[in-house]
């Protein structure tokens, strides 16, 4: 089916902190999964995917982790800092011969100096 | 960052008035989509074309139309804006494939007076 849940839908950190956001999905078929960043009133920026050859994806701070068999993928930022602050959204391109994205319902995370 | 391109950025409409909003891309890519993206929600994905095969969500409502006359440009008519419209409406594409990134455009943000 296509279903992605995401948590938390608020996560409030001290500056300089790791923050961790967690979906898990049901469409077991799935093999691609982007993490997007919204600040407030602009577009959903790619900042990492993960295929599903790969368990694990790093980027200078920012990681994503994939467990297919579990079924669950997760974004790890590390060193947070008050530009990390905005809504993030995971997601998974449905496998249903569609070639859409199904999103989870965002994360609002805040990073407080 | 110009690759997708919407205009125009902001729109004020009344109710009940026709309206259309434009995208476009320089990237070749086959695959546009159109999502709807009110406050605090994740964007809710309205139709996409895979070339000119459209696809339309189930809950997309009659109100909303689209056109795609080429690989580069794609439209989104309204044709009978209600209060309940009032959104951010982001246009997205991508290459085919399985495993490959969508890009999403600055968006539109209606406005219905």
């Amino acid at each position: 089916g296509e279903n992605v849940e995401q948590h938390p839908s608020t996560l409030s950190v001290q500056e300089g902190d790791s923050a961790v956001i967690k979906c898990t999905y049901s469409d077991s078929a799935s093999n691609y999964f982007p993490w997007y960043k919204q600040e407030l009133g602009k577009r959903p920026q790619l900042i990492i995917d993960i295929r599903s050859n790969v368990g694990e994806k790093k980027d200078q701070r920012i990681a994503v982790t994939l467990n297919k068999t579990a079924k669950h993928f997760s974004l790890h930022i590390t060193e947070t800092q008050p530009e990390d602050s905005a809504v993030y959204f995971c997601a998974l391109l449905f496998s249903g011969g569609y070639n859409k994205l199904i999103f989870g319902a965002g994360t609002r995370l805040a990073v407080h100096p | 960052d110009a690759m997708v391109i919407q205009n125009p950025r902001y729109q004020v409409t009344q109710f009940g008035k026709p309206v259309t909003l434009s995208c476009s891309q320089t990237l070749n890519h086959n695959v546009m989509y159109w999502y709807q993206q009110k406050s605090s929600q994740a964007p809710k994905l309205l139709f996409h074309y895979y070339d000119k095969d459209f696809n339309n969500e189930a809950d997309t409502p009659d109100n909303f139309q689209s056109r795609r006359p080429n690989t580069s440009f794609c439209f989104l008519d309204i044709r009978s804006p209600g209060l309940g419209d009032a959104a951010m409406y982001l246009c997205a594409t991508r290459p085919p494939g399985t495993q490959e990134t969508q890009y999403f455009g600055p968006g539109t943000r209606l406005l219905v007076l």
